[in-house]
């Protein structure tokens, strides 16, 4: 079945250790999303990709990056995190046609905890 | 920009009974969808309803759909027959030029 995959499932790291969180895709969407979700509030959009345009938000900190090697793969990492990163990280992605963003699949998220 | 506003952030319903969610929204965007995303406790979001900002009629997923009230900036969703399973956390969300823009979100409570 065509998929959102997100690996690991949990992470826990230190204060300041870097950490890196990975998304794959089989449904080949052109765009592909990275969200900080905390204790059952609305996702918080940190970036996203349009094919390879990276498009980061304006609040999103520095301590936060991403890549997207391909079309099937995209990461966040959190070069030094910090107790307020603990939370769920899910990766999405939908299609965009013209300018309608389509339906977004997300998928189960990463949980970190930073100790 | 966009902003959506789900202004319950708790309802209860009982099994079988219908429950309508609120949801109101602004957007600059001409070009828009909207949709409403369920997210269970422990499990991954998944896509509930969708409607095309240009359609007026009112999608419909079994016993799920929508009133959408383009002039108002107004959609909410409408659940009936409701199922124990139905619990979960509900987001409204827009979405245009590449990105959603998500409601802070309604949890609902089925009751036996």
């Amino acid at each position: 079945d065509a998929m959102v995959i997100q690996n690991p499932r949990y992470q826990v790291t230190q204060f300041g250790k870097p950490v890196t969180l990975s998304c794959s895709q089989t449904l080949n969407h052109n765009v592909m999303y990275w969200y900080q979700q905390k204790s059952s509030q609305a996702p918080k959009l940190l970036f996203h990709y349009y094919d390879k345009d990276f498009n980061n938000e304006a609040d999103t900190p520095d301590n936060f990056q991403s890549r997207r090697p391909n079309t099937s793969f995209c990461f966040l990492d959190i070069r030094s995190p910090g107790l307020g990163d603990a939370a769920m990280y899910l990766c999405a992605t939908s299609r965009e046609v013209r300018f309608y963003t389509d339906t977004q699949y997300f998928g189960p998220g990463t949980r970190l905890t930073v100790l | 920009a966009q902003t959506v506003t789900q202004s319950q952030p708790e309802m209860s319903v009982q099994e079988a009974e219908t429950v309508t969610l609120s949801c109101t929204y602004d957007t600059s965007e001409s070009d828009y969808y909207l949709f409403w995303y369920k997210q269970p406790p422990s499990r991954q979001m998944i896509l509930v309803i969708r409607q095309e900002a240009y359609k007026q009629q009112n999608a419909t997923e079994n016993r799920f759909s929508v009133n959408f009230q383009k002039a108002a900036k107004s959609f909410s969703l409408k659940i009936s027959d409701s199922q124990l399973g139905d619990a979960a956390m509900y987001f409204c969300a827009s979405g245009s030029r590449g990105k959603s823009t998500f409601g802070d979100g309604t949890t609902l409570t089925v009751k036996p």
